[in-house]
């Protein structure tokens, strides 16, 4: 069956713009989280969607939201773009609640934003 | 705050040997552990995962570790191949909810592969 998949892979935004990320789930995955991946910071958690509600938040500022549909899709929004936001965006999704084997946590490609 | 460190940046090995790279880790409430490949350009990759009531997991090739007493984690890759180039991180989950909620990750390990 098909991965996590994010669109767009590549956008270039300006300082000041704002942006839309995409995240479809694996088929049948209700749990679909975002992460920031940077030289300097590493992989760091933004937030956690399940059946529509946002369960869990890392500690970004809030010009970072998210959401999620009722068929699990996901977005995220980055407002007010600064040069710091230029990261690799990773979307992660799982199956549900609980953890080990049987909900393994899958990633998608990302999605290369560069904000000049 | 507490977090997930890797003790060495780059690991350089032979083909054919054997990879062990490691992983601490500072949260003694952290229950569940995964390592996570990343090729270049690419997402992370899941390897192989362990819950804390094991201290070893073993997968194809892989083998994970986790010592709590000492709270350290390794991943041994057995018989390396130029395809096991990658950064490899450990990731620690220790959300209420479980599921994809609030990995933290370490820095990484970019593994080399010498021909």
């Amino acid at each position: 069956k098909a991965g996590v998949t994010q669109t767009p892979r590549y956008l270039i935004k300006t300082r000041g713009q704002q942006v839309t990320l995409s995240c479809s789930p694996i088929s049948g995955h209700r749990s679909v989280s975002w992460y920031q991946q940077t030289p300097g910071q590493g992989l760091q958690f933004l937030f956690e969607y399940f059946s529509e509600t946002q369960r869990n938040k890392g500690n970004f500022p809030g010009r970072f939201s998210g959401r999620q549909f009722s068929n699990s899709r996901s977005e995220m929004n980055v407002s007010t773009l600064e040069l710091g936001d230029s990261a690799l965006y990773l979307c992660a999704s799982s199956f549900g609640a609980g953890r080990g084997s049987g909900n393994t946590i899958y990633f998608g490609e990302g999605s290369w934003l560069t904000v000049v | 705050g507490e977090n997930v460190g890797l003790h060495l940046p780059t690991l350089s090995v032979q083909e054919g040997d054997n990879s062990i790279i490691n992983c601490a880790y500072s949260n003694s409430a952290s229950d569940y552990f995964i390592w996570y490949k990343q090729e270049s350009g690419k997402g992370p990759q899941f390897i192989i995962d362990i819950r804390s009531n094991m201290d070893k997991r073993q997968g194809q090739r892989v083998t994970v570790l986790l010592n709590k007493t000492v709270k350290h984690l390794s991943l041994q890759i057995a018989a390396t191949q130029p395809g096991d180039s990658a950064v490899y991180f450990c990731a620690e989950n220790i959300g209420s909810g479980g599921g994809a909620d609030g990995l933290t990750f370490g820095k990484g390990t970019h593994l080399i592969i010498q021909p």
